[in-house]
């Protein structure tokens, strides 16, 4: 147990729906990290946010964005869902730089 | 395109052979990470790499870091089936990682 959790665990919706998905850091972590896992893409990383505030963009599309908020929970939400979005979404905490600890993902299957 | 490329994608060996994962870039990086993960979990740092030319030993597993900090190699002595596993190299630099697509890993019993 990394002591990151993420849920859901699985999403299922369909194209052009809006998903939201949540993170919740190791205790005292103050960086969160969003990556998208898929089978052709490998683990992307999307996103990093340190202690609310966004320190670093990866390869994120512009209809998804990320939030981290003061009790350092984050969130990912991704709006107009394509069938290609379907991936693992893993949120990862760490408390500087250096090792991530990684939760446990959020499957999202777009129908 | 990756930014690190890891060969083989895949690799499948009887219990108690030896293996080794490559992992290579054109870029330079200020430290590089290996991490294992499991079907339906996230990936867990193995080991940390920071000097070129530095070999860390953990157990059965040997790190090195590229003399360049380009590149870096796993070797498993010894494999065993709890071994299995999906193996990520990522280099860090700028705060960020950038992940292999990974070397799939099955030992055979």
């Amino acid at each position: 147990d990394s002591g990151v959790t993420q849920t859901p665990k699985h999403l299922i919706t369909a194209t052009g729906q809006r998903v939201t998905l949540r993170c919740s850091p190791r205790s005292g972590d103050l960086s969160v990290y969003w990556y998208q896992q898929s089978l052709d893409q490998g683990l992307q990383f999307l996103i990093q946010y340190y202690n609310g505030e966004e320190r670093a963009k990866g390869n994120i599309l512009e209809r998804f964005s990320a939030q981290q908020f003061p009790d350092l929970h984050s969130e990912l939400n991704l709006s107009s869902l394509e069938l290609g979005d379907s991936a693992l979404y893993f949120c990862a905490s760490s408390a500087g730089v250096g090792e991530q600890f990684f939760g446990p993902g959020t499957r999202l299957t777009v129908l | 395109t990756q930014l690190l490329e890891q060969s083989p994608q895949f690799l499948s060996i009887q219990e108690g052979e030896n293996l080794t994962v490559y992992c290579n870039s054109s870029s330079v990086f200020s430290s590089l990470q290996w991490y294992r993960q499991e079907p339906g979990e996230g990936p867990v740092l193995l080991v940390t790499v920071v000097t070129g030319g530095e070999v860390k030993k953990l157990k059965r597993l040997t790190f090195q870091f590229g003399d360049a900090r380009k590149d870096s190699s796993l070797h498993i002595t010894a494999a065993q089936p709890g071994d299995t596993g999906l193996y990520l190299c990522a280099g860090v630099s700028d705060y960020k990682l950038s992940f292999g697509a990974g070397t799939t890993v099955t030992v055979r019993a």
